[in-house]
């Protein structure tokens, strides 16, 4: 079975800095989908970014780039010029390609200090 | 708007008491799922549905019932509520999966059962 693991339960980071945060996934499938979903207090989920396995080269959206390893399955978002508005709980999810259901891991809540 | 609605945002319940949160798309997607979110366990799939009639459960179906009768339309009825079922509920829903389409999810409805 596919599992997700955020081993970061907690992160912070000051304004206009840069955070990392971490991802692990375990699969035996080749054709695959990684994202990172963001929930701000509102409870809203909003895709982030998202990485096909497929493609080699990292997924980037602004500010937020991915650095993705194939080999070592592992999912790392990084933001860059963190904002307050950055602050949020972070999760990242796997699908496997022609599927439906995200497997999502147990989430990252990310504090912003100005 | 490309959305999903679902209702109530927030139910406080007593156990036993039969009760049915409604989720409804706009976007004409085959696919619609049910997810619940706990503390420390991130998002778990419930029920997910391909298309009208047709449902399957998911990691956490156990209390949980379904329908899709139209292709919008993918209600979750909990027949018998108990306390493990306060949760924070998602419905989402997604095109036929394939590129890695996003899923879309609705404001969440909060649960508590008493």
């Amino acid at each position: 079975a596919q599992t997700v693991t955020q081993s970061q339960p907690e992160m912070s980071v000051q304004e206009a800095e840069t955070v990392t945060l971490s991802c692990t996934y375990d699969t035996s499938e080749s054709d695959y989908y990684l994202f990172w979903y963001k929930q701000p207090p509102s409870r809203q989920m909003i895709l982030v970014i998202r990485q096909e396995a497929y493609k080699q080269q990292n997924a980037t959206e602004n500010r937020f780039s991915v650095n993705f390893q194939k080999a070592a399955k592992s999912f790392s978002l990084k933001i860059s010029d963190s904002q307050l508005g950055d602050a949020a709980m972070y999760f990242c999810a796997y699908r496997r390609g022609y599927t439906d259901k995200l497997i999502f891991g147990t989430g990252t809540r990310l504090q912003v200090f100005p | 708007e490309a959305q999903v609605t679902q209702n109530p945002r927030y139910l406080i319940t007593v156990t036993g008491k039969k009760l049915t949160v409604t989720c409804s798309q706009n976007m004409n997607h085959e696919y619609m799922s049910w997810y619940r979110q706990d503390p420390g366990l991130g998002l778990r799939q419930i029920y997910y549905s391909m298309n009208v009639e047709v449902t399957d459960k998911g990691d956490v179906p156990e209390g949980y019932k379904v329908s899709r009768k139209e292709k919008r339309n993918f209600p979750l009825i909990l027949e018998s509520p108990s306390p493990n079922q306060t949760s924070l509920y998602f419905c989402a829903s997604s095109s036929l999966p394939g590129a890695g389409t996003e899923a879309f999810f609705g404001q969440g409805t909060r649960l508590t059962v008493v």
